[in-house]
């Protein structure tokens, strides 16, 4: 069956540290992989697109790797802050948005 | 940027009756919008994706006689939620595409949480 996980449920970290999420998939063969903010209440804020050719991309303090390989992606957020915590959801781009279970980071200072 | 807007933010509404949500494109003409449900910590559900004009395609498990999809412009999508019941209480998503190419353009509103009681 078709599956996407994102690691744990909720990440802690502490502020100026590297925060790493992780995003696995089975039986997809994405053109692209997103990565979103939610936060609580909200509806999803675009973060990173990267496509199935592409290894990784980075956007200021953000950093994503795509392996269609190991169907995995990598999501970091260096030099982290209070400010980045939310919940943050991977969604595999085939002709419609798939979205994984999401990980909640919490960062203190 | 691209804007998207919902109404309302929030409802209540008693069991058996109707409740429909209103999702905007503010500044720029969505193709296609799509319409998502999520439950407390849990990620979102495409519920179905709506094509301006032409009738909404439903995911497997969604009833489209109770979830009501109108797409009648470019900039404008309505979700009726029909006899609804407690358990349909959610959070409501909606996302609007820009262009044809991918679903890169797209942009989602703030949520409707839907409260049936």
């Amino acid at each position: 069956s078709q599956k996407i996980e994102q690691n744990s449920e909720a990440l802690n970290i502490q502020e100026g540290k590297t925060a790493t999420l992780t995003c696995n998939y089975t039986n997809y063969s994405p053109a692209y992989l997103q990565w979103y903010r939610q936060d609580p209440g909200r509806g999803p804020v675009f973060l990173l697109l990267i496509r199935e050719n592409e290894k990784e991309k980075r956007k200021e303090r953000l950093k994503v790797t795509f392996d269609t390989t190991l169907k995995q992606s990598l999501f970091h957020i260096t030099a982290s802050q209070p400010a980045d915590s939310a919940t943050y959801l991977c969604a595999l781009d085939t002709d419609k948005l798939i979205f994984g279970t999401g990980t909640r980071l919490q960062v203190f200072p | 940027g691209a804007v998207v807007s919902q109404h309302p933010s929030w409802v209540i509404c008693k069991s058996g009756t109707s409740v429909k949500i209103e999702c905007r494109s503010l500044d720029f003409q969505a193709t296609t919008m799509f319409w998502y449900r999520q439950f407390p910590k849990q990620s979102l559900m495409l519920m179905a994706t709506s094509n301006e004009g032409s009738k909404a395609t439903y995911e497997q498990g969604v009833e489209k006689d109770k979830f009501l999809i109108n797409h009648a412009s470019l900039t404008l999508s309505t979700l009726t939620v029909t006899s609804a019941h407690p358990e349909d209480s959610s959070f409501y998503i909606c996302s609007a595409k820009r262009g044809t190419v991918s679903s890169y353009e797209q942009y989602f509103g703030p949520g409707t949480r839907l409260t049936v009681t």
